[in-house]
């Protein structure tokens, strides 16, 4: 079982570029996040998505986008990176009922130049 | 809003003596609790969870944690610590009946367990 799997493992980007990191989960889950995460804050909602077809925004979504493609895919967009945004991205994915517990990704580390 | 406080950035133990890490939370229901670890370069995975019922759960690699409700405080705990456990942990609380629905995460605790 693949679990939740990020693409790509590494990313450097030079300031204003675009990208997006893509986040596939095979486990049927309805729920789906991205979190950054950053030394001493522990991780950050960026946005979720609780549903097919539906996007919220989480903690500290400015400066990205998501799509909810289909039920196993969630992306997450940069249009105009910035140095702030240096971090590492893990994706997430939650089963409903009683096994609230999410599920992570290997994580995506970002570096803005 | 919920939230989630680590008090301690580093834990030290030796290696066979009993460790704690520390959390405590705010949230307005009823709280989902959670701990994660993290080992280097890798994702987030679950240890435990206490959703309702008794108050001591066991979770993976002899783990286990007391949620203690007049406190807000949910404390990982192993009896005997190994040197493989040195890793980041990092505690979450959901309050489910919440619209956002979303995990909060604490800052994390580096454990480091000395050989």
């Amino acid at each position: 079982n693949a679990g939740v799997t990020q693409t790509p493992k590494f990313q450097v980007l030079k300031t204003g570029q675009s990208m997006t990191l893509q986040c596939a989960q095979d486990m049927n889950h309805n729920s789906m996040y991205w979190y950054r995460q950053d030394p001493g804050m522990g991780l950050r909602l960026i946005y979720y998505s609780a549903s097919e077809g539906t996007t919220d925004k989480g903690e500290v979504p400015n400066g990205y986008n998501v799509s909810r493609l289909n039920k196993r895919e969630f992306s997450l967009r940069l249009e105009s990176a910035a140095p702030s945004q240096t971090s590492v991205y893990f994706c997430a994915s939650k089963p409903g009922g009683a096994k609230p517990e999410a599920f992570f990704g290997q994580g995506t580390r970002l570096t803005v130049v | 809003a919920q939230s989630v406080a680590q008090p301690e950035d580093q834990v030290n133990v030796a290696e066979g003596n009993p460790l704690t890490v520390k959390c405590t939370y705010s949230v307005s229901g009823n709280p989902y609790l959670f701990w994660y670890v993290q080992y280097p370069n890798r994702g987030l995975q679950f240890l435990l969870k206490y959703i309702t019922g008794d108050n001591l759960v066991k979770g993976s690699y002899g783990f286990e944690a007391e949620f203690n409700k007049s406190q807000t405080s949910f404390h990982l705990k192993k009896p005997s610590a190994l040197v493989s456990d040195s890793a980041l942990y990092f505690c979450a609380v959901r309050d489910p009946s919440g619209s956002a629905r979303q995990l909060t995460f604490g800052s994390g605790t580096q454990l480091t367990v000395l050989p």
